[in-house]
């Protein structure tokens, strides 16, 4: 069982690049999300989406872009990285609705120099 | 406004003893919620999921309750391994914005 799987697991970038980071689950959940963990800001939510073609922003969206084109797939694009910007980042899917349980793929490290 | 806090921050315990992490809520207008434990340099893994039509859930070793008028919920480990050793997290669900609401967690410490 594949569940949510992340890639790349880790990332260094300059200034100015952009880069995607890919979150894909095989659960056929409706709901998926990125988030971002810092030290001391505990989980942030970036942006998240209810199904496909269906987005919307969370607490900290700004510098991000997401689409959802389909069920599986919910890449995460920073258009011009920022050293604000390095993070460990985590994907997490769960069925549509109010009561399902949130799975999480195992993060994505970027570095922002 | 939604608030989730973890006390203690950290706990540090001898190997065999049970324990108890509490998370509380202000608002009791919640769907569900939902216990994690994070490794170091990992994900999140679930660990318990709780309606808030529910009072508790269990899985092995675990036992989550939840009082939702009280805004309370508590994660019970029993007979701790030193494999329990990890930041726990609680997160609530709620209606208002499709957002989870994150605790800041509790450092666990099972000394051998």
């Amino acid at each position: 069982n594949a569940g949510v799987t992340q890639t790349p697991k880790f990332q260094v970038l300059k200034t100015g690049q952009s880069m995607t980071l890919q979150c894909a689950q095989d659960m056929n959940h409706e709901y998926m999300s990125w988030y971002r963990q810092d030290p001391g800001m505990g989980l942030r939510l970036i942006h998240y989406s209810v199904g496909a073609g269906i987005t919307d922003q969370g607490e900290v969206p700004n510098g991000y872009n997401v689409s959802r084109s389909t069920t599986e797939d919910f890449p995460l694009r920073l258009l011009s990285a920022a050293p604000s910007q390095t993070s460990v980042y985590f994907c997490a899917s769960k069925t549509g609705g109010r009561t399902g349980e949130l799975f999480f793929g195992e993060g994505s490290r970027l570095t922002v120099l | 406004k939604q608030e989730v806090t973890q006390i203690p921050a950290a706990l540090s315990v001898p190997e065999g003893e049970n324990l108890v992490l509490n998370c509380s809520f202000t608002d009791s207008a919640i769907y569900n919620l939902q216990w994690f434990r994070q490794d170091p340099g990992k994900g999140l893994t679930s660990l318990l999921l709780i309606q808030s039509s529910q009072r508790e859930q269990t899985s092995g070793r675990l036992n989550a309750s939840l009082d939702k008028s009280s805004g309370r919920s508590t994660l019970y480990i029993a007979a701790s391994q030193p494999g329990d050793s990890a930041t726990y997290l609680c997160a609530v669900f709620e209606d208002s914005n499709y957002q989870l609401i994150w605790g800041a967690g509790t450092k666990l410490i099972i000394k051998p």
